[in-house]
């Protein structure tokens, strides 16, 4: 299985940037980093993706090493909203994703 | 609201018994995963449709499970002779796959309770 190391948990004051590192150091060259993130209580949601360049939209930006083997999503203004489990993902298929414990967010006053 | 659903949202029931879940993937999705996510796991992959087609199953879908996409648009997954250890939040995603684009889309869950 697809295999990637993040921290269990993480804590972040609101309005504050929150960096969520990603270990993927066997990533292979035809896949890609996905991060979804799960709100308690709902399913997944998509956030971001990238293959080796620097991503960014309406929600996150993503930082991955020039070498590929590690990642960092950026939430540049953290909210309540976004205390979540995030889980970061490695894949070269549009089939299943594979989910490991991911990083419990939690964003605080 | 257009996004995938989901129904029930919660099922208990008594060991032993069936149940079905049903989900409504977005519309024009041809793609269509099942996943099961017990406490405090990420979500495991279960098994995934192209359309009517079922493309791959992993182990974890025992012969107890069934899936079923039979027009390529709504799908069904059954549980017959339920035990307590399938007790979890079974979540159904669908994508439309473009390039190397692999988004899923998820619904709300169906949480089962075996008692």
């Amino acid at each position: 299985d697809a295999k990637t190391t993040q921290p269990p948990s993480m804590d972040c004051a609101e309005g504050r940037a929150a960096n969520l590192p990603c270990n993927h150091s066997t990533i292979s060259g035809n896949e890609y980093v996905y991060w979804y993130r799960q709100i308690h209580s709902q399913g997944p949601q998509y956030i971001i993706h990238g293959l080796k360049n620097n991503e960014t939209n309406e929600m996150a930006s993503l930082i991955i090493t020039e070498d590929r083997k590690s990642s960092t999503l950026i939430l540049p203004h953290a909210t309540l909203r976004d205390t979540a489990v995030y889980y970061c993902i490695r894949t070269g298929t549009a089939s299943k994703l594979t989910f490991g414990t991911g990083t419990r967010l939690q964003v605080t006053l | 609201d257009t996004g995938v659903s989901q129904n029930p949202r919660h099922k208990i029931t008594k060991r032993g018994q069936n149940v079905t879940f049903r989900c409504d993937p977005i519309s024009e999705h041809n793609r269509l995963y099942w996943y099961r996510q017990t406490l405090g796991q990420g979500p495991e992959f279960l098994t995934y449709f192209q359309n009517e087609a079922q493309l791959e199953k992993s182990r974890l879908l025992s012969d107890r499970f069934s899936a079923e996409r039979p027009k390529g648009s709504f799908s069904t997954l059954e549980i017959q002779r339920t035990e307590q250890g399938d007790s979890a939040m079974y979540l159904c995603a669908s994508s439309l796959p473009t390039g190397w684009s692999y988004e899923q889309y998820f619904g709300p869950g169906t949480r089962l309770t075996v008692t």
